[in-house]
């Protein structure tokens, strides 16, 4: 079975912080592309990695991709309050799947003041 | 430039009623995709359309059906409502296919009685 699996799956943290999210997954790919979500609200693309050891940064946010161990990292530096929210990852099953997503259930951070 | 809006925001229906989900992106892009998200849940794909006159399964396609007019519209068509389809749906658009940001409709919530 597929699984692409986030941890942890909720996080409290103080502002100013340092963390970092973990997206494992279990089938081979070399495509996954990061998202927010605010409370109630729609989803919007953060980075899109394409290849193993890629790193893209904006920001406080930093995401890496390692297809070697099917795992890809959300690092938050010095966290603000504004950065709270509902991240997810997405695992692209390329091109014999017709480039289907499937998505971890998502981290939800809370970043208090 | 509105992006992907989506109607009704919110909707209560009966078992075995019938609704239709719109869908509208007005960035001409040529992939739309339904998917829900159930409470703590990622996304799943429903269905998925590449242009007009072509969509196909995705993940979880049982008890939806889409059709595409236009390159506009991407309208998911539930017919016979049950309780397992309560969830939060949500339209996205891409330009291409593969390595391609993902832009979302701001979603339906809709709750099956």
């Amino acid at each position: 079975e597929l699984k692409v699996e986030q941890n942890p799956l909720f996080l409290s943290m103080q502002e100013g912080k340092n963390y970092t999210i973990y997206c494992n997954y279990s089938t081979t790919s070399d495509r996954l592309y990061w998202y927010r979500q605010d409370p109630g609200k729609s989803l919007e693309s953060l980075f899109v990695l394409l290849s193993n050891g890629a790193v893209k940064q904006e920001g406080r946010l930093m995401a890496s991709l390692d297809t070697k161990a099917r795992l890809s990292t959300l690092h938050i530096t010095a966290a603000v309050h504004d950065l709270s929210a509902t991240y997810f990852c997405a695992v692209d099953l390329g091109r014999d799947s017709n480039y289907q997503l499937i998505w971890g259930a998502g981290t939800k951070l809370i970043i208090k003041p | 430039n509105a992006g992907v809006t989506q109607t009704p925001k919110f909707r209560i229906l009966k078992i075995g009623q019938s609704m239709t989900l719109q869908c509208t992106q007005d960035m001409n892009h040529n992939y739309m995709y339904w998917y829900r998200q159930d409470p703590g849940m990622g996304l799943k794909l429903i269905y998925y359309s590449v242009g007009a006159g072509i969509t196909d399964k995705g993940e979880v396609p049982n008890g939806y059906n889409v059709s595409r007019s236009t390159t506009e519209d991407f309208p998911l068509r539930l017919e016979l409502a049950a309780p397992s389809q309560t969830s939060v749906y949500f339209c996205a658009s891409s330009y291409y296919r593969d390595q391609e940001t993902q832009y979302f409709g701001p979603g339906t919530r809709l709750l099956v009685l």
